[in-house]
Order: structure tokens, then sequence, then C-alpha cells
């Protein structure tokens, strides 16, 4: 079965700080697809970035940047010079690949890592 | 183009009643996840509907039910409500494939008393 884990229950930050989120996920797939969502107070789950499993390219978009590693099964967040909008739970989510079946339509999530930017 | 709609925002119900909430995708989108969220057990699927089918289906009791229309909107009914039961209830949406991203409502909050 799969598993994601996100170690980092908070983190408390001071605005322009650089935070790293990690992410560790678990599979016997060979294919899958790895998921970044930010949840902020209002309760949507908003959707960063999409990784499937043949590509580990890093990629950067403004202040956020990924870093995904297939050799220690990690896809790591990192947000440059943070602002207090970006406060909110971060969630890393994987979905399997493949004809179907189980992986119809799920997504399995990490617990969430809480992030608060202080001005 | 107008993203997911989920109704009502807030609902609060008492323990043994019935709920049903309903979710419209995307314009677009045939696929319909259904996810609850709760402090406790975090964010976990519900089931996916695809083509008024459901396709797959998460560790759930059979309280949870839930149903697409011809139109590809869907809803959710959780039967003999349970404490247990108070949550935020996720719908997204997203193309047929199996894999594609899937974009989230803004949820209906349950809270059974």
């Amino acid at each position: 079965a799969q598993k994601v884990t996100q170690a980092q229950t908070e983190i408390s930050v001071v605005e322009k700080e650089d935070v790293t989120l990690d992410c560790v996920y678990e599979t016997r797939d060979t294919t899958y697809y790895l998921f970044w969502y930010k949840q902020p107070p209002s309760g949507e789950l908003v959707f960063l970035i999409r990784r499937n499993s043949f590509d580990e390219q890093n990629e950067i978009s403004g202040r956020y940047s990924w870093n995904f590693q297939k050799s220690t099964s990690s896809f790591n967040f990192t947000i440059t010079a943070s602002q207090v909008v970006d406060s909110a739970v971060y969630f890393c989510a994987l979905n399997l690949g493949g004809t179907g079946g189980t992986s119809y339509g799920k997504l399995t999530f990490g617990q969430g890592t809480i992030l608060t930017v202080h001005p | 183009k107008a993203g997911v709609t989920q109704t009502p925002r807030y609902l609060i119900k008492t323990r043994g009643q019935q709920v049903t909430l309903s979710c419209s995708p995307i314009s677009g989108h045939r696929s319909v996840s259904w996810y609850q969220q709760t402090p406790g057990q975090g964010l976990q699927f519900l089931f996916e509907y695809f083509s008024e089918t459901q396709r797959n289906k998460g560790n759930f009791p059979g309280r949870f039910s839930g149903r697409q229309f011809s139109n590809s909107r869907s809803e959710m009914n959780v039967s003999t409500l349970e404490l247990g039961d108070s949550a935020l209830y996720l719908c997204a949406s997203s193309l047929p494939g199996n894999t594609d991203t899937q974009y989230f409502g803004p949820g209906t909050r349950l809270t059974v008393l």
C-alpha cells in the first residue's frame, strides 16, 4: 500500500526566511504521480504542482521550487523569501498510475505541514 | 472557467439523521472524487465517480454512498449520522484519466450534534 509522510507537523518562520517542507513517499509501483496542495484557512485545497515518477527534473516557479529525488523517495518543497500570505497547511499527495482499479481518482495524502509566516 | 462548487458550505445535523452533499465539477471534467478531512485522520479518500459509475471506493462503511449524474454533478449521502462523521467533506474534479490533476472545491463543513 502507498503512504506519504510529512514529518514536520508545524513550521514557524519570519517573513523573508526560506523554508523547506519535507515529503517522503512509499510505493512499490514504478509509475506514480506526486502533488503538492496548499490549504489556506478558507479550506479549499489549491493545486501547486504535479510531478510524475519518470521526471526527476527539479522545478522552480517564482518563489516556489520542488526537489524530486527517487533515490530517497522524497519530493520536497521550498519557499524562498517567505511571505505572510504563504501561511497555510501544505499537503503532499501520491496517486498511482497504471490501468486503474484502486488507483482511480485516489490521492493518498500526508498529514500536512502547518506553515506560519510571521511579519 | 468556474471552479468546483459545493453546496451547502455548512451543515449542522443531529445523530441518526442523514445528509446529502452536492458537488458540481469544473466544466468538462467528468471524474469526481470525494474526501473526508478530520483533525485525527487527515484527508481520506471516500470514492470516485466517472460516467455515473463508481470506479473506486475507500475504506468507509456503507453508510457513506454517492452517485453521479449525466451532467457529471455528484452527490454524496451519509445515513445514520454519527458524531465521528463531523468533518470537512471535499470534492475534487478532474479530466477522465486516472491520474489527472484533481481540483478541489471549498468543501462542506458538516457538524453532527
